[in-house]
C-alpha cells in the first residue's frame, strides 16, 4: 500500500457546524502533515506530527485542532471556520529521515458558507 | 526569513526541452525537493537534492548549488502530460518543508 488516503473528499459546512477531516497511510511512516492549500497558490504547512506527537504548529488559529490517534492516523477538527478557510486541505506523509520526500492525499475540497 | 522564488509561468513546445528556475533564502537547509501538481489534484514527487550537482530521473533532471542558493529542474522531450505545476520546496529543519509559489507550465503542440 503506497498511497494515502483522505476522507471526505469534498465538504461544505457552515460557520457554526463541526467537522472532521481524515487522513490515513500505511507505509509505516512516522512523520505526516497538514498543509492548506488555495487556488493557484503552493501549499502552506499547518501542522506535523513526528512519531505521533505534535512537532509543528504553523502558528494556526484554533478552530483548526489537530489529533494523530495513531502511526497511520491524521484527523483534523474543524470549529467555528471563516469563508477565507475554504480551500484544499492537504495530507502528506513521509519517512521520519531528513533524505525522504512527502506522499501527498489527493486533499479534501472544503467550502465554508 | 524564509523565501523561495519561481518563475510564476512559462510557456514551451511539444518535444522541447525547458528548464525551470529556484532561488532560496531559508533559515535552514536539509534538501530542495521538486513536485508536480495537475490542476486540482495532488502534488507528485519529481525529484531530491541535497548535494550539489546534477541529479537524472529519466526525462527529468535537477540540478542544486547550495553556495548560491539555486536549483532547476529540466523536463526534456516534453509531452501535453508536463502541462502542470511545479513546486519546488526546501526541507529547512526538522520536519519543516516550505514551498516557493509555483511555476505554471504550458506545453503547446
Amino acid at each position: 500500500d503506497t498511497e494515502v488516503t483522505q476522507t471526505p473528499k469534498h465538504l461544505v459546512m457552515g460557520m457554526t457546524n463541526k467537522k472532521s477531516l481524515k487522513c490515513e497511510q500505511h507505509m509505516g511512516h512516522r512523520a505526516m502533515y497538514w498543509y492548506k492549500q488555495k487556488a493557484k497558490k503552493p501549499p502552506e504547512l499547518m501542522f506535523v506530527y513526528s512519531y505521533e506527537k505534535l512537532s509543528i504548529n504553523e502558528s494556526v488559529p484554533s478552530r483548526f485542532s489537530p489529533e494523530c490517534p495513531n502511526s497511520s492516523l491524521l484527523n483534523l477538527h474543524l470549529h467555528a471556520l471563516q469563508p477565507e478557510d475554504s480551500a484544499l486541505y492537504l495530507c502528506a506523509s513521509s519517512p521520519n529521515g531528513v533524505s525522504y520526500e512527502q506522499y501527498f492525499g489527493p486533499g479534501t475540497r472544503l467550502t465554508v458558507t | 526569513g524564509q523565501n523561495i522564488d519561481q518563475p510564476t509561468e512559462m510557456t514551451a513546445t511539444e518535444g522541447a526541452i525547458v528548464q525551470i528556475n529556484c532561488t532560496y533564502q531559508t533559515s535552514g537547509f536539509n534538501g530542495l525537493f521538486w513536485y508536480q501538481q495537475h490542476a486540482g489534484e495532488a502534488p507528485t514527487f519529481l525529484s531530491y537534492n541535497v548535494l550539489d550537482g546534477l541529479e537524472e530521473k529519466g526525462r527529468f533532471s535537477s540540478f542544486l548549488s547550495r553556495s548560491k542558493g539555486y536549483s532547476y529542474l529540466l523536463l526534456k522531450e516534453l509531452q501535453m502530460k508536463d502541462s502542470a505545476s511545479y513546486l519546488c520546496a526546501v526541507r529547512n529543519y526538522g520536519q519543516n518543508f516550505v514551498f516557493g509559489p509555483g511555476t505554471r507550465l504550458s506545453v503547446l503542440p
